[in-house]
């Protein structure tokens, strides 16, 4: 399958600070990319549909100036925790669309503990 | 919109045994049924999927079963050794929104 890189694989904040989430498609171009984020023991929630050079698609419940998704190119999303605070500390993980909508390929998640 | 469910939350089987879990859906138009494989820390992996034209299909151990008029579908393991243990998500997808729609998830054990 195609490959989905994310950076950092884990970061440790303090309270008031600004993290960002890189999420690469390696060796296809990603239409669509989607971030969740996941806490222990649950489904992964999905926070936002990312298209290439339009705004993000916010679900529900998200709050889209705290989480700021930027989809410059076909390859790279990124995803900026602004003013983290401990409630945010969770698994956040991205996906990337191929060619066929249906099919996703994770990346490997990041760790974010917001001391 | 869509809603998927699925059991058990918990799973203990034997090794050697079989394994079955179960997701329904409720939207008929959703059309992609992936299940996922998520070990402790790690991104989720697809470890087989089944379109909405298909009843069933079998990879090795695994297989998955669609009943569409029912409206659910199932993961069947067999012969489970130790490294099936892990957490276990079924998904429906639906091309109007291009979104998964996931269940709860199943965490499987397999006792020695």
């Amino acid at each position: 399958g195609a490959v989905v890189s994310q950076h950092p694989s884990r970061v440790i904040c303090k309270s008031g600070t600004s993290v960002k989430i890189e999420c690469r498609s390696l060796d296809f171009q990603a239409t669509t990319m989607f971030w969740y984020r996941q806490f222990p023991k649950q489904s992964l929630m999905l926070m936002a549909t990312s298209n290439e050079g339009s705004k993000a698609t916010y679900e529900q419940g998200v709050e889209k100036d705290k989480f700021l998704i930027n989809h410059a190119s076909l390859t790279l999303s990124t995803l900026t925790v602004t003013s983290a605070h401990p409630e945010d500390s969770s698994f956040y993980i991205c996906s990337a669309a191929g060619l066929t909508y249906n099919e996703q390929f994770f990346g490997p998640g990041t760790r974010l503990t917001v001391l | 919109g869509e809603n998927v469910e699925q059991h058990p939350s918990t799973l203990s089987v034997q090794e050697g045994d079989s394994a079955v879990i179960k997701c329904t859906y409720s939207d008929s138009a959703s059309n992609y049924f992936p299940w996922y494989k998520q070990e402790l820390g790690k991104r989720p992996q697809l470890i087989i999927d089944i379109r909405s034209n298909v009843g069933e299909k079998k990879d090795q151990r695994i297989a998955v079963t669609l009943n569409k008029t029912a409206k659910h579908f199932s993961l069947h393991i067999t012969e489970t050794q130790p490294e099936d243990s892990a957490v276990y998500f079924c998904a429906a997808f639906m091309d109007s929104n291009y979104q998964l729609i996931w269940g709860a998830g199943t965490k499987l054990i397999i006792k020695p």
